[in-house]
């Protein structure tokens, strides 16, 4: 199975802009790269995923290398409610393995 | 929609006893999956399913750990005998296709006294 690496942590400011990586070195052609945040006490909850282009939406950024064996997720203004655990997750055909993800502190 | 919902929320039980833990998808959800996760730890893959076809089942879990998906509906993950490592937060999510996004419940969280 693909795998993916994350740093254990990062910290931000709030209002700043934090971009988290995520290497997947032996991602394969078909797998989707997703990225889920968990906050205490709940399930995971959806950010974003694509396949090689970069993807925007409301809640963050996804910047793909051009190779596929890296991405970056963008949160481009942190508040603290982003403060969460980020998973950085290849979809292989429907089978989604989260790994440890980065705790992410935001603060004020 | 109400969402992918989970009964019970909470559930303690003694060791060497059985206990099922139920999943409502949301509705017309083609997939559905479980996970286990401890403290501190991601969610760990169990199994999944689509429709009521089980896709596939972690080799880490036992043979103690059953899950069924009767009509393509809800779910069920059985644990007999439980053990007192089988603590943890069991968390279930659909997705109503490939590529799509996984909706998830707020878990079931097993207690093995």
């Amino acid at each position: 199975d693909a795998k993916t690496t994350q740093p254990n942590s990062m910290e931000s400011n709030e209002e700043e802009p934090v971009h988290l990586p995520c290497n997947h070195s032996t991602i394969s052609g078909t797998d989707y790269i997703h990225w889920y945040r968990q906050l205490p006490s709940q399930g995971p909850e959806y950010v974003i995923h694509g396949l090689t282009s970069n993807v925007n939406n409301r809640m963050a950024s996804l910047a793909i290398a051009e190779d596929r064996k890296s991405s970056t997720l963008i949160l481009h203004r942190a508040t603290l409610r982003d403060a969460a655990v980020y998973y950085c997750i290849l979809d292989s055909w429907g089978k989604f393995q989260f790994g440890a993800g980065t705790q992410v502190v935001v603060t004020p | 929609d109400t969402g992918v919902s989970q009964d019970p929320r909470h559930k303690i039980t003694k060791r060497g006893q059985n206990v099922t833990f139920r999943c409502d998808p949301i509705s017309e959800h083609n997939r559905l999956y479980w996970y286990r996760q401890t403290l501190g730890q991601g969610p760990e893959f169990l199994t999944y399913f689509q429709n009521e076809a089980q896709l596939e089942k972690s080799r880490l879990l036992s043979d103690r750990f059953s899950a069924e998906r009767p009509k393509g509906s809800f779910s069920t993950l059985e644990i007999q005998r439980t053990e007192q490592g089988d603590s943890a937060m069991y968390l279930c999510a659909s997705s109503p296709d490939l590529p799509g996004e996984l909706f998830f419940g707020e878990g079931s969280r097993l207690t093995v006294l």
